[in-house]
């Protein structure tokens, strides 16, 4: 157990719709990053926050969004959604941003399926 | 991004070492160099990262070249558990204090019974 907590673990759901993906972070870290995980992609780096800050963003879609707020918690939300959004989305959390040296730990995943 | 090099899949018998190279080139001094692993579609796990010196933990163990251009991990009694895709993990760029980690496509170990 990596002590970062997802959920849903999964979630189906139709084009157009919208959906919120929550994560929380191992106490005592203050980043969460987001990464998404299709099969023809692999890994990508979506966003990262730092103790309630936007620290970085990668591939991440206009479509979607993400927040942590107060108690270090982050939602990533998921709007005007497309059949190429089907994927696994990861949330990682590290006790530290900026330093060279950083173990990220990672959720068990959402899995999203949009029909 | 720093790229790194792996096999794309490699065997290994169950009870024996598995040993999976990886090229990171492009390493400067001060960047640390990480491995994960992903067991089908579960969340990537760690397992070690070093510097320069060889590093050992209850996971694994990790050599790293002297000139810091390759590195080697090694599971030393791979067991059907460890079937896995292995990510060899180039420095974190901290390019505007993000610490991303960028994946590639990894070794997929197989071990065998």
């Amino acid at each position: 157990d990596s002590g970062v907590t997802q959920t849903p673990k999964h979630l189906i759901t139709a084009t157009g719709q919208r959906v919120t993906l929550r994560c929380s972070p191992r106490s005592g870290d203050l980043s969460v990053y987001w990464y998404q995980q299709s099969l023809d992609q692999g890994l990508q780096f979506l966003i990262q926050y730092y103790n309630g800050e936007e620290r970085a963003k990668g591939n991440i879609l206009e479509r979607f969004s993400a927040q942590q707020f107060p108690d270090l918690h982050s939602e990533l939300n998921l709007s005007s959604l497309e059949l190429g959004d089907s994927a696994l989305y990861f949330c990682a959390s590290s006790v530290s941003g900026g330093l060279a040296k950083n173990i990220q730990y990672f959720g068990a995943g959402t899995r999203l399926s949009v029909l | 991004d720093a790229k790194t090099t792996q096999p794309t899949s490699m065997d290994c018998a169950e009870g024996r070492a598995a040993n999976l190279p990886c090229n990171h080139s492009t390493i400067s001094g001060n960047e640390y160099v990480y491995w994960y692993r992903q067991i089908h579609s579960q969340g990537p796990q760690y397992i070690i990262h070093g510097l320069k010196n060889n590093e050992t933990n209850e996971m694994a163990s990790l050599i790293i070249t002297e000139d810091r251009k390759s590195s080697t991990l090694i599971l030393p009694h791979a067991t059907l558990r460890d079937t896995a895709v292995y990510y060899c993990i180039g420095p974190l760029l901290p390019q505007g204090g993000s610490e991303k980690l960028v994946f590639g496509k990894g070794t997929k170990l197989t071990v065998n019974p």
